[in-house]
């Protein structure tokens, strides 16, 4: 049984680019939720989908953009990158049950580091 | 609103036990507990749901005072394996999303 995935594992982008990650859930699991984690600090939540739908959001800005599709994997869109944005971008996974996918495990992929120069 | 945890850092020697806390200044719903290694993702250890609630897990429990918006995390006889960085994740009430702690890291010498 895998467990979440995500890709790519290291990225390397330049001011102003944009970059796309990727996630798939652990399987039988149908919500994801997107964490940023800088260095030293714990995850902060960036946004959660469930049904292909954004339903919960962090204190983001719109730059950072998020998408799931059918099979329940997602994306996340982050537009003109800035120095601050480099971190461990984390995809955890959990099974919605009784309307609080949180109240179950989140399962979490081994993200991916972006480094913006 | 990030929970804050004490302490920030822990040395212990293998066998001894170990507390963290968790302090919210918000009413909480619930108190999640992660295990994170250095380069590793974050591993779920326990959720805790109802005021008072405690849960075990072999030797690590947990006890969460939704009265007192606190969790605390017990580490019993520790092992070399327990060495790395612990983090509370809270939800409070009428949302969907968790708020990460400060972090506590623990390091288990022989």
């Amino acid at each position: 049984d895998a467990g979440v995935t995500q890709s790519p594992t290291h990225l390397i982008k330049t001011r102003g680019q944009q970059v796309t990650l990727r996630c798939s859930p652990k399987s039988g699991h149908d919500t994801v939720s997107w964490y940023q984690q800088a260095l030293g600090q714990g995850p902060q939540f960036i946004f959660q989908y469930y049904e292909e739908e954004e339903r919960q959001r962090g204190n983001f800005p719109d730059r950072f953009s998020g998408h799931q599709f059918p099979n329940y994997s997602s994306e996340l869109n982050v537009n003109a990158l800035l120095l601050g944005d480099s971190a461990l971008y984390l995809c955890a996974s959990s099974l919605e049950m009784s309307g609080r996918a949180l109240h179950n495990e989140q399962f979490f992929g081994p993200g991916t580091r972006l480094t913006v120069l | 609103q990030q929970p804050v945890q004490s302490p920030q850092a822990v040395i212990l020697r293998e066998g001894e036990d170990a507390v963290i806390n968790c302090s919210s200044s918000k009413a909480l719903y619930s108190v999640h507990w992660y295990r994170q290694k250095h380069g590793e993702a974050p591993v779920f250890l326990m959720i805790l749901l109802k005021g008072g609630e405690q849960k075990g897990h072999e030797k690590i429990s947990a006890s969460f005072n939704e009265k007192k918006q606190q969790s605390s995390l017990y580490l019993t006889a520790s092992q070399l394996s327990y060495s790395g960085t612990y983090f509370c994740g809270t939800e409070g009430w009428g949302n969907e999303k968790l708020t990460f702690g400060t972090g506590t890291r623990l390091t288990i010498i022989p």
